[in-house]
């Protein structure tokens, strides 16, 4: 069974600084996907971005970009140029090919401070 | 195009009751999942239709019961409700081309529901 772990419950950052989310996983697939979500106090789930496990470039979306390693399982983000309308819940999820199902972590709460 | 709608936003039922609660997907999109999140499981998976079917389903007592329509809106129903099912349901959508890969799922605002 899939598991993806998320080590950092809470973490907090300056505003227009970097920081780095980490997410692991464990799985015996060799073709999946991850995915980063976003949850502010809203609760509306906003998809950051994803990663399809077979492509080696890691995937940017504007200030937020991505470090996968798959030998280490590994899937962390890192946001740059921090905003207060990053402060949100982070979620890390795998999803199998072929499944409409994601396995989330239990998330990390950042906190964009002034 | 308009995104993931459900309804009701909030509902407070008791227990032994039953609710019903409704997600219309993104137009075009055929696959709807179903999430329950609550603080203390965190985000889990409840099943996933596809073209009116049930491709998968999570680790969850058969109260929990979904449907799809041939419009590909969806509903969940809980019967015989606990105090334990308190919690956000959210609803993704994706659209899924010849069933291949993993598309993005786009999810819902959520239903809020309370179980006193």
């Amino acid at each position: 069974a899939q598991t993806v772990t998320q080590s950092q419950p809470e973490m907090s950052v300056q505003e227009a600084e970097t920081v780095t989310l980490s997410c692991t996983y464990d799985t015996s697939e060799s073709n999946y996907y991850l995915f980063w979500y976003k949850q502010p106090p809203s609760r509306q789930m906003i998809l950051v971005i994803r990663q399809e496990a077979y492509k080696q470039q890691n995937a940017t979306e504007n200030r937020f970009s991505v470090n996968f390693q798959k030998a280490a399982k590994s899937f962390s983000l890192k946001i740059s140029d921090s905003q207060l309308g990053d402060t949100a819940m982070y979620f890390c999820a795998f999803g199998s090919s072929n499944t409409g199902k994601l396995i989330f972590g239990q998330g990390t709460t950042l906190q964009v401070k002034p | 195009k308009a995104g993931v709608t459900q309804t009701p936003r909030y509902l407070i039922k008791t227990r032994g009751q039953q609710v019903t609660l409704s997600c219309s997907p993104i137009s075009g999109h055929r696959s709807v999942s179903w999430y329950q999140q609550t603080p203390g499981q965190g985000l889990q998976f409840l099943f996933e239709y596809f073209s009116e079917t049930q491709r998968n389903k999570g680790n969850f007592p058969g109260r929990f019961s979904g449907r799809q329509f041939s419009n590909s809106r969806s509903e969940m129903n809980v019967s015989t409700l606990e105090l334990g099912d308190s919690a956000l349901y959210l609803c993704a959508s994706s659209s899924i081309v010849g069933l291949a890969g993993q598309e993005t799922q786009y999810f819902g605002p959520g239903t809020r529901l309370l179980v006193l």
